[in-house]
């Protein structure tokens, strides 16, 4: 199967700064979605973006298919923003999902 | 909004017993999922239906089964629950093809 790898595996961050969350896979894909999970475990989609460029507020994500890895941006986090990001890629509706990076937003 | 229901937040249950999660979704969505989600090991994929009665093996069906009687529900069924199946269990729906998953809020299995 497509192996996704997530970077970093945590980050702390400071209330009001901005990250970037990487995502590289090994095949290529024409599906290719970001989640949050909050601490309370409900996955929300944040994206779906497999090529391009997208902006939902203050979160953005670039996707490079030809290079095989997608960003997520969080600009100015706030203590909601804190869970586990995931990057979920595949062919058509078969998904493998990343780790996942858990961010920490202190206040 | 699109809305995805798991019956039970919290299950309980005992070895051997025959285990049913039901899922529904209220977007008539042609694709389900069921994941099942440790730590460590992230989010994998059990079994999907892309129509009713139809159904794939995910990467770790063994020990589950699924049905797909009508398209708004999704079961996962566990024949004979079993320690190695305490897990948290994921529903998702979407449409055909490439388009975003939505997931339910999940079920946390613990089978003593």
């Amino acid at each position: 199967g497509i192996q996704v790898e997530q970077s970093p595996p945590d980050l702390i961050l400071q209330e009001g700064a901005n990250s970037t969350l990487r995502c590289n896979f090994s095949d290529s894909v024409n599906n290719l979605q970001w989640f949050h999970q909050n601490p309370w475990g409900q996955l929300i989609n944040l994206f779906y973006i497999p090529s391009g460029t997208k902006q939902n507020g203050r979160l953005s994500a670039t996707t490079v298919a030809t290079e095989r890895y997608s960003l997520l941006y969080i600009s100015s986090s706030q203590t909601t923003d804190s869970g586990v990001y995931f990057c979920a890629v595949g062919k058509d509706y078969k998904l493998s999902f990343g780790a996942g990076t858990t961010v920490t937003v202190r206040a | 909004d699109v809305k995805v229901t798991q019956s039970s937040r919290y299950l309980v249950k005992r070895t051997g017993e025959k285990v049913f999660l039901e899922c529904v979704q209220d977007m008539d969505h042609e694709n389900m999922f069921w994941y099942r989600q440790d730590p460590g090991l992230g989010l994998r994929l059990i079994y999907f239906s892309y129509d009713v009665k139809m159904k794939e093996k995910g990467d770790i069906p063994e020990g589950y089964s699924v049905s797909r009687e009508k398209k708004e529900r999704f079961s996962l069924i566990l024949e004979s629950a079993s320690t190695n199946q305490t897990s948290m269990y994921l529903c998702a729906s979407g449409t055909g093809g490439g388009s975003p998953l939505h997931f339910g809020n999940g079920t946390r299995l613990t089978v003593t």
